[in-house]
């Protein structure tokens, strides 16, 4: 079956640069989320989209921004990257809203964030 | 948010039915009891949930207390490939909303050969 797909799957980037993360979600899934889990944590939710439209929102830094688009992809845009973003980063998608077993949330593979 | 309290670490042989439990006694009567778990290097993954009723799927069981405050996740006859951090998650439906999910600490679960 097909899964979420992330790309790229490593990325290095310096203190101060901008990063693209893009979520591919499940065929026929509308809604995406976006995840990060720092060194040891847990993971913490950032942000979801619905329909294109921003659903909810977590502790997502002000640096970063993200959006859906037409074709349900999501892209992370994170700029003026520092030490501690360093971490990997998750995207699930589920099917449609709320409604219980409809919005389980099927994760990716992730993104490992490395800034130097 | 109602908030979920799990003890740190478990350990289970291969091969034996493995209880983690999960305490939520500020649960609410519209949060639906979640569990997910991440093995190593890799995403988290939905086991199940349930609301009231003890559920089964092909992955393991969910037993809920009668008064909802505590519940415990079964799995029947667990194997290497189990041992992972299990997440109890309680998700609220009543506001609509594709809303994040919330991971506390969880169980780090340890399967001995």
């Amino acid at each position: 079956a097909a899964g979420v797909i992330q790309s790229p799957r490593h990325l290095i980037k310096e203190k101060r640069e901008t990063a693209t993360l893009k979520c591919y979600p499940i065929p026929r899934h509308d809604t995406v989320y976006w995840y990060q889990q720092g060194p040891g944590q847990d993971p913490q939710f950032l942000i979801s989209f619905y329909e294109k439209m921003q659903s909810d929102k977590g502790s997502i830094p002000d640096r970063f921004s993200a959006q859906q688009f037409s074709d349900y992809h999501s892209e992370l845009n994170m700029s003026s990257l520092e030490l501690g973003d360093s971490a990997l980063y998750f995207c699930a998608s589920s099917l449609g809203l709320g409604g219980g077993p409809r919005d389980t949330q099927y994760f990716g593979p992730g993104t490992r964030l490395t800034v130097l | 948010d109602a908030k979920t309290t799990q003890p740190n670490s478990m350990e289970s042989n291969e091969e034996e039915p493995v209880h983690l439990p999960c305490n939520h006694s500020t649960i609410s009567g519209t949060d639906y009891i979640h569990w997910y778990r991440q093995l190593p290097s890799q995403g988290p993954e939905y086991v199940i949930h349930g609301l009231t009723s003890n559920v089964n799927n092909r992955m393991a069981s969910l037993a809920i207390a009668e008064d909802r405050k505590s519940s415990t996740l079964i799995l029947h006859r667990a194997t290497l490939r189990d041992a992972a951090v299990y997440y109890c998650i309680l998700r609220d439906y009543s506001g609509g909303g594709a809303d994040g999910l919330t991971f506390g600490k969880g169980t780090h679960l340890i399967i001995q050969p």
